[in-house]
């Protein structure tokens, strides 16, 4: 079938710091990969994606690549803000035109100053 | 423009009582998703409509789970004689027919709660 796994959080990081938060997934045929951020009180936004391997999906100073070969789409950023603070989630929509979307369980991030 | 917006954004209903949640996708989007989020998880898919027509509801859980969309634009999820485990954050996503049905757009939720 098709699933997300991320890293558990809560991931707390200091101002500046590198991120990285891990997802891999499972699923048949040629999925698009997407992340999704919600700030608190907020609905889910889109962050970024990408359709098909090797793509490199980047918004915000945040980046991810589709990596078929160890079926992961890992977000990093290089130096992280407290804005940042959000819950994560990464997705996938397992064949294009399903709309179906699979999230992960979401990963909390909290940036001190 | 304005967003996909959801009424009400909290519900409390009484155990066996029936709730309607409302969604106004964006301006001409095309397709209109439903999803549950439990507390603490991801949001899991529902159903998905295009236009007036339901293509996929393979993830409403019960028959007590009814959704409509009946001139292509507002939607309706309606939950009959809701339980305690309905009790979730309940998500309608919009997608504009050009990008085809990858790129969602979420409402702020609304927030059911079954005592």
């Amino acid at each position: 079938g098709n699933s997300v796994t991320q890293m558990e959080g809560p991931v707390t990081l200091s101002e500046e710091a590198f991120l990285t938060i891990n997802c891999t997934y499972t699923a048949t045929g040629y999925p698009s990969l997407f992340w999704y951020v919600q700030y608190p009180g907020e609905g889910l936004q889109l962050l970024l994606k990408a359709t098909k391997a090797d793509d490199k999906g980047s918004n915000k100073g945040f980046e991810a690549t589709y990596r078929k070969e160890t079926t992961s789409f890992h977000l990093e950023k290089g130096s992280v803000q407290v804005s940042d603070s959000a819950v994560y989630f990464c997705a996938l929509v397992p064949s294009r035109n399903t709309g179906k979307l699979i999230f992960g369980q979401g990963t909390t991030l909290q940036v001190k100053p | 423009g304005a967003g996909v917006s959801q009424s009400p954004r909290y519900k409390v209903a009484k155990r066996g009582q029936d709730v309607a949640l409302r969604c106004d996708p964006i301006s001409g989007h095309v397709s209109l998703f439903w999803y549950q989020q439990a507390l603490g998880q991801g949001p899991e898919f529902l159903t998905y409509f295009q236009n007036e027509a339901q293509l996929d509801k393979s993830g409403l859980p019960s028959d007590r789970f009814f959704a409509e969309r009946p001139e292509g634009s507002v939607s309706t999820l309606k939950i009959q004689r809701t339980q305690q485990e309905d009790s979730a954050v309940y998500l309608c996503a919009s997608s504009p027919p050009r990008q085809g049905t990858d790129t969602q757009y979420f409402g702020p939720g609304t927030r059911l709660t079954v005592l």
